[in-house]
């Protein structure tokens, strides 16, 4: 069983959708990041959280620490937000442990 | 610089030669970072730098693989006698350690490598 596990793998949805995607990991961490990777494109960092819940613009990151928990929503969902969404978690400024990723399509 | 910057962008190489790979981290960035994401496939750690600290070397997947970073600044990547295996986009990221900020990590946007 991976460390990071996210659902769904793959997720289709029209334009203006309210989007979550889920983030389950089983160790110790200092810190869970969600990432996100566009068609051949570089990766950019969403979030860095380690507690209760940021937000930037439409996105919206949640953790629960205790149930090993996090969640990514993206509100009124538009075709460029199109992208893979990754999960991924750390110990301080160790190595970042990455879940499989979500393929999200957004269709308008 | 403004961000992290990494060359080349792309690399072609043929099945034995050595490649170089070259990552210059966000300036103040006291921890970088070497991952690899091959085709289809997720991210994988190669190896780690923090300060003036041994690097974890946990992730190189042979003693092909070195990387080193000079002066806590730049690092480069060494691939001797590649292999068609090791075609994948190389990625650097840094941060500073200890940063509150929302964001973490900052990635590079990778060197592509494909070994024909």
């Amino acid at each position: 069983k991976n460390e990071v596990e996210q659902s769904p793998q793959n997720l289709t949805a029209q334009e203006g959708e309210f989007i979550t995607i889920n983030c389950s990991y089983s160790v110790g961490i200092s810190a869970l990041h969600w990432l996100q990777q566009h068609p051949g494109g570089g990766i950019v960092s969403l979030f860095m959280l380690s507690s209760g819940k940021k937000k930037h613009g439409r996105l919206i990151a949640t953790i629960n620490i205790q149930e090993k928990h996090s969640s990514l929503h993206i509100t009124a969902s538009h075709p460029r937000d199109s992208a893979v969404y990754i999960c991924a978690v750390s110990k301080g400024a160790q190595k970042l442990v990455f879940g499989q990723g979500t393929r999200l399509t957004i269709n308008p | 610089g403004a961000g992290v910057s990494q060359s080349p962008s792309n690399k072609v190489t043929e099945k034995g030669k050595d490649v170089e790979l070259r990552c210059d981290p966000i300036s103040g960035h006291t921890a970088l970072y070497w991952y690899r994401q091959s085709l289809g496939q997720g991210l994988e750690f190669l190896i780690y730098f923090q300060g003036n600290s041994a690097p974890d070397k946990s992730g190189l997947p042979s003693d092909r693989f070195s990387a080193e970073r000079t002066g806590g600044s730049v690092s480069t990547l060494t691939i001797q006698r590649t292999q068609q295996e090791d075609s994948a986009v190389y990625l650097c990221a840094s941060i500073l350690s200890g940063t509150g900020s929302n964001y973490g990590y900052t990635f590079g946007s990778g060197t592509r490598l494909t070994v024909v």
